[in-house]
């Protein structure tokens, strides 16, 4: 299967400091890709939809100044969280659709998460 | 809107049986369907895929079903292994909007 990689893997912060995390897919190209958020013992709430070369998607609620996100390439996002405070804390994932046909057409492969940890 | 549920919210089961995890939707509306599996802190592992036109996939000891028009799937899992303790999600891909919507997710622990 498609691998995606998201680094870091684990950060701790100030508060009021501004955080980038990465999103790569490896092995396929990805026009979109989506941004997650999962605070513990809950499921994965949407962020944003990110498609390459255009503005991201942001599902209601989430605020597009404090999360940027950008999709510059075809292998890479990156959300920045900018003045992060405690209740950002959560656990961030990406995926990435591989639309380039064939088998693995329409499928979402998602990175391994960012702990995010704001003190 | 479309709505996933996942029943059971979590499971105990002894290694070696055969066990049923279940999935709803509220709106038919759905490109495809996906199972993921997702260990403690970890990222999310998909597991089977099955699209709109399909009814089952199956891989190993997995098979999922899908019955769209009544907007359920079932993800049976044979002759649980304490390795297959996990959180398993079940989310859609819907026709408008482009995306995933999870549902909750089933805990499940096998115990040896």
């Amino acid at each position: 299967g498609a691998v995606v990689s998201q680094h870091p893997s684990r950060v701790i912060c100030k508060s009021g400091t501004s955080v980038k995390i990465e999103c790569r897919s490896l092995d396929f190209q990805a026009t979109t890709m989506f941004w997650y958020r999962q605070f513990p013992k809950q499921s994965l709430m949407l962020m944003a939809t990110s498609n390459e070369g255009s503005k991201a998607t942001y599902e209601q609620g989430v605020e597009k100044d404090k999360f940027l996100i950008n999709h510059a390439s075809l292998t890479l996002s990156t959300l920045t969280v900018t003045s992060a405070h405690p209740e950002d804390s959560s656990f961030y994932i990406c995926s990435a659709r591989d639309v380039g046909g064939g088998t693995l057409y329409n499928e979402q492969f998602f990175g391994p998460g960012t702990r995010l940890t704001v003190l | 809107k479309q709505e996933v549920t996942q029943i059971p919210a979590a499971l105990s089961v002894p290694e070696g049986e055969n066990l049923v995890l279940n999935c709803s939707f509220t709106d038919s509306a759905i490109y495809n369907l996906q199972w993921f599996r997702q260990d403690p802190g970890k990222g999310l592992t998909s597991l089977l895929l099955i699209q709109s036109s399909q009814r089952e996939q199956t891989s190993g000891r997995l098979n999922a079903s899908l019955d769209k028009s009544s907007g359920r799937s079932t993800l049976y899992i044979a002759a649980s292994q304490p390795g297959d303790s996990a959180t398993y999600l079940c989310a859609v891909f819907v026709e408008y909007g482009n995306k995933l919507v999870f549902g909750a997710g089933t805990i499940l622990r096998v115990k040896s």
